[in-house]
């Protein structure tokens, strides 16, 4: 079958750095999308990675390794407003969005 | 402006009613999707079409039926047949099918209770 695991929840401080992790099982791979959703509202698109390395917007960053199943995004200088769940989402072979559960990402002044 | 608008944001169901989700888009997308989101679960995909008067079905399509009339409208209808309706419903739209960079734009959901 096909899976996608992401931590449930994590906590950080403001200003702080967060690196939340994600690993995936589908059929096929073509990207590996990250989105953010504030609790109670539609889901926005943060990044894209299709091939193997890094990708830098911003305070964002996301990293992809295709051989090992694994992204993760990168949170700098982490303010209150990032207060929110991430959405770690893999299109497989069918060009179908695969979802993770989400991790809920707690911000401490 | 451009984008996805869902209405209504909360909607009540009594046992046996079929209820109605309405989901408009102006971003000329040619791809509308529904899913479906549970508290500690993923995204589930109900239907999507990528073009009109044509839909597939998606993971959990039971006890759902959709529409494709027009290029900008996609509404679900929550039949009596599903059992366990209650959930956040979002719609979404894409450009084309997904392929590429090619992301899906959300709207902004609709709560769906169960009286």
């Amino acid at each position: 079958g096909q899976n996608i695991d992401q931590p449930t929840e994590m906590t950080a401080t403001e200003g702080a750095i967060v690196q939340i992790n994600c690993t995936y099982q589908t059929s096929g791979f073509n990207g590996l999308f990250w989105y953010q959703q504030h609790a109670g509202e539609a889901p926005t698109f943060l990044s894209y990675n299709v091939l193997d390395g890094l990708e830098e917007k911003g305070r964002f960053s996301s990293f992809l390794s295709r051989s090992k199943g694994y992204s993760y995004l990168l949170l700098k200088e982490l303010q209150m407003k990032d207060s929110a769940s991430y959405l770690c989402a893999v299109r497989d072979s069918n060009y179908q969005l695969i979802w993770g559960a989400g991790t809920k990402l707690i911000i401490k002044p | 402006d451009g984008g996805i608008t869902q209405s209504p944001k909360y909607l009540f169901r009594k046992e046996g009613q079929n209820v109605t989700l309405s989901c408009e888009q102006n971003l000329n997308h040619d791809a509308m999707y529904w899913y479906r989101q549970d508290p500690g679960q993923g995204l589930r995909l109900i239907y999507y079409s990528q073009i009109v008067n044509d839909f597939q079905k998606g993971d959990i399509a039971e006890g759902y039926s959709v529409s494709r009339e027009k290029k900008e409208s996609f509404p679900l209808t929550v039949t009596s047949a599903q059992k366990n309706p209650t959930a956040f419903y979002l719609c979404a739209s894409s450009p084309t099918g997904g392929s590429g960079q090619e992301t899906q734009y959300f709207g902004p959901g609709t709560r769906l209770l169960v009286l």
